[in-house]
């Protein structure tokens, strides 16, 4: 059971280039979500998506995108790469929201380095 | 604004001891309380969990407590083991919002 994956593991862009991370479930869950990590700042919410077909805007949305492919998948888009944005990404699942009394599974993270 | 706040970055105890952890937050909001545990190149995986209904949840060697008047919640360890080394992370949501602290570095030495 794989759970979370997320792929690539490692990424260099330079300062203007776009990418797709990507991000597969395969616990059925209906909840997926984008966090970054930066040192001293926890994880942040980028996007989420409450089921399939829908996607919210989530504390840090600016310079993303994201896509709910399908209920397995979700995609998180940089369009511009900018070096405020080298950080570590997770994506999460969960069965429904984390705030209707069930956890979130993460990822390994991709580590996302912009020169 | 940080929502969630861990003010300890750090926190040493001995093998057999407890841990003490110890998370703030600031939004009424949230109803839904976590903690992670991560360690180094791996994503957060679930530790425990309370809703605000609760004031206290146990799972074996680790117990949340909630404190709503004050909006602080803690996690005990106990006793403390080597493996418990980690980073913890104190999570609160509200439906699908769910915001984290800073971490706190648990390092225990046997």
């Amino acid at each position: 059971n794989a759970g979370v994956t997320q792929t690539p593991k490692f990424q260099v862009l330079k300062t203007g280039q776009s990418m797709t991370l990507q991000c597969a479930q395969d616990m059925n869950h209906n909840s997926m979500y984008w966090y970054r990590q930066d040192p001293g700042m926890g994880l942040r919410l980028i996007y989420y998506s409450a089921s399939e077909g829908t996607t919210d805007k989530g504390e840090v949305p600016n310079g993303y995108n994201v896509s709910r492919l399908n209920k397995r998948e979700f995609s998180l888009r940089l369009e511009s790469a900018a070096p405020s944005q080298t950080s570590v990404y997770f994506c999460a699942s969960s069965e429904q929201g984390a705030g209707l009394n069930t956890e979130a599974f993460f990822g390994q993270g991709t580590r996302l380095t912009v020169v | 604004d940080q929502q969630v706040k861990q003010n300890s970055p750090s926190l040493s105890v001995q093998e057999g001891r407890i841990s003490i952890l110890n998370c703030d937050y600031t939004n009424s909001m949230f109803d839904y309380f976590l903690w992670y545990k991560k360690y180094p190149a791996e994503g957060p995986t679930f530790l425990i969990s309370i809703s605000s209904i609760k004031d206290k949840n146990e799972d074996g060697r680790f117990t949340v407590f909630l404190n709503k008047s004050a909006k602080h919640l803690s996690l005990h360890i106990v006793p403390s083991q080597p493996g418990d080394s980690a980073v913890y992370f104190c999570a609160a949501s509200a439906w699908y919002d769910m915001r984290f602290g800073a971490g706190t570095r648990l390092t225990v030495k046997p």
